[in-house]
């Protein structure tokens, strides 16, 4: 069974631009999750999809948005990026979200913003 | 709220020998789940092993076991015979009931010497 696959694993951006990171979770698994992980504020969550709906959002300004799609995989948007989201973004992947069944997370995006 | 406690910033231990990184919690909801997970440089976010507030016995995963106290609000993490491959950071994290997220520490780097 494949795990969670992120994509793409390094990213370089501008200050002032646009990236999307992409998710794809376990077969089978309705519930993805993202977190951005820095030194100085550790892991934090950012939202939780299920079933194309955002459930959950976590204390992040609008330029981080997301989405799901039918096939459960799902996209993490940050506009007018600034130095301060350079970051390891992690998703994962779980099979209803609000049971306490195991997160499963991916490889993760490391992304440096200059 | 749910809050994580990792009073070990850094743990030392020689490989074949066992070693406990810390975790308490602290948290009103009268069920949720613990979670411990292994993070090594390459950043995947590892799972290792799982234990639910109602569970009557400690979780083990193979070399991985957790020390659960309820009434102390400590969720232990055990690694029996240390490995080299064990070094890496360590978080526990929790979930509460429903669509929350998991509430993470600011984690324990292992380092495992021959």
């Amino acid at each position: 069974k494949a795990g969670v696959t992120q994509t793409p694993r390094y990213l370089i951006k501008t200050r002032g631009q646009q990236v999307t990171l992409s998710c794809s979770p376990i077969s089978g698994h309705r519930s993805v999750s993202w977190y951005q992980q820095t030194p100085g504020q550790g892991l934090q969550f950012l939202f939780e999809y299920f079933s194309e709906t955002q459930r959950n959002k976590g204390n992040f300004p609008g330029r981080f948005s997301g989405r799901q799609f039918s096939n459960s995989r799902s996209e993490m948007n940050v506009s007018t990026l600034e130095l301060g989201d350079s970051a390891l973004y992690l998703c994962a992947s779980s099979l209803e979200g609000r049971d306490f069944s195991g997160a499963f997370f991916g490889q993760g995006t490391r992304l440096t913003v200059v | 709220a749910q809050k994580i406690t990792q009073t070990q910033p850094g743990m030392f231990v020689q490989e074949k020998e066992a070693v406990t990184l810390d975790c308490t919690y602290d948290t009103s909801d009268p069920s949720y789940g613990l979670f411990w997970y292994k993070q090594p440089s390459s950043g995947e976010m590892i799972f290792l092993i799982y234990q639910g507030s109602y569970d009557q016995q400690n979780a083990t995963e193979g070399r991985y076991s957790l020390n659960f106290q309820k009434a102390r609000k400590s969720a232990n993490l055990v690694i029996s015979a240390s490995q080299l491959g064990d070094s890496a950071m360590y978080f526990c994290a929790m979930r509460g009931p429903g669509f929350q997220k998991l509430v993470f520490g600011t984690g324990t780097r292992l380092l495992v010497s021959p």
